[in-house]
């Protein structure tokens, strides 16, 4: 099983900030099975980023996913007001279980 | 529009078994793999397993094997999470997400509280 680790567990940034948030993995993924999603309190995750950097249709082009083997990166540029949230890795390799980093807290300092 | 709506929330005792079920809408049922997802009060998320709607073929999580149950009835479009022995460790928001590579569609989450 891959297991994804997330860092760091809280970012406290100040709108209009650079958010820099990882995801390393325990072994090697498939650059094409790496996403990202978007949670706010009460409400079901919103995919974000597929295919280590494609952006899902609607999402502003201030988040950006890069990286690659086992370091995966998901920046936001300037933090807006709705941004402030909880962000998942999650991999889907070609084989289950299709695991789910432990998620960051983006919170307003 | 594609939509994935869940049924209601739910209260069993330990021991007991839930079915929640997720009725799909605007696309193909079958053309698209069923994922649930699980998120513990506070916690992360937890991929469950998956059906495949065509044939009914399965794949679950290890963690889950032996105590889950996933099912589909093509003919009203919905998928079935059936989950037994639950116990106070179960109590979670159950998400169903179209598969397909990511999940780019949810539905709204089932609540299942464990509670003597």
């Amino acid at each position: 099983e891959i297991v994804l680790t997330q860092s760091p567990g809280t970012l406290s940034l100040s709108p209009g900030e650079r958010a820099t948030l990882s995801c390393r993995a325990s072994q090697s993924v498939s650059s094409s099975y790496l996403v990202w999603y978007q949670q706010k309190p009460g409400q079901a995750p919103r995919l974000l980023i597929y295919g280590t950097s494609s952006r899902a249709t609607g999402i502003p082009d201030r988040f950006s996913g890069s990286g690659s083997g086992t370091d995966f990166t998901l920046t936001i540029s300037r933090l807006e007001p709705e941004d402030f949230a909880v962000y998942y890795c999650q991999q889907y390799g070609s084989s289950p279980p299709y695991t789910f980093g432990g998620g960051t807290k983006v919170e307003i300092k | 529009q594609v939509q994935l709506v869940q049924s209601g929330a739910e209260v069993k005792k330990p021991g007991a078994s839930v079915k929640v079920s997720c009725k799909a809408s605007g696309y193909t049922f079958t053309d698209y793999y069923m994922h649930w997802v699980r998120q513990a009060p506070g916690q992360g998320l937890e991929w469950m397993g998956w059906i495949n709607p065509n044939s009914g073929a399965t794949n679950y999580a290890q963690k889950f094997q032996g105590r889950v149950t996933m099912t589909r009835d093509t003919s009203i479009n919905t998928a079935y999470m059936e989950m037994s022995s639950l116990t106070s460790d179960d109590t979670a928001v159950y998400y169903c997400a179209r598969g397909g590579g990511s999940y780019a569609y949810w539905g709204q989450g089932t609540l299942v509280t464990v509670s003597s």
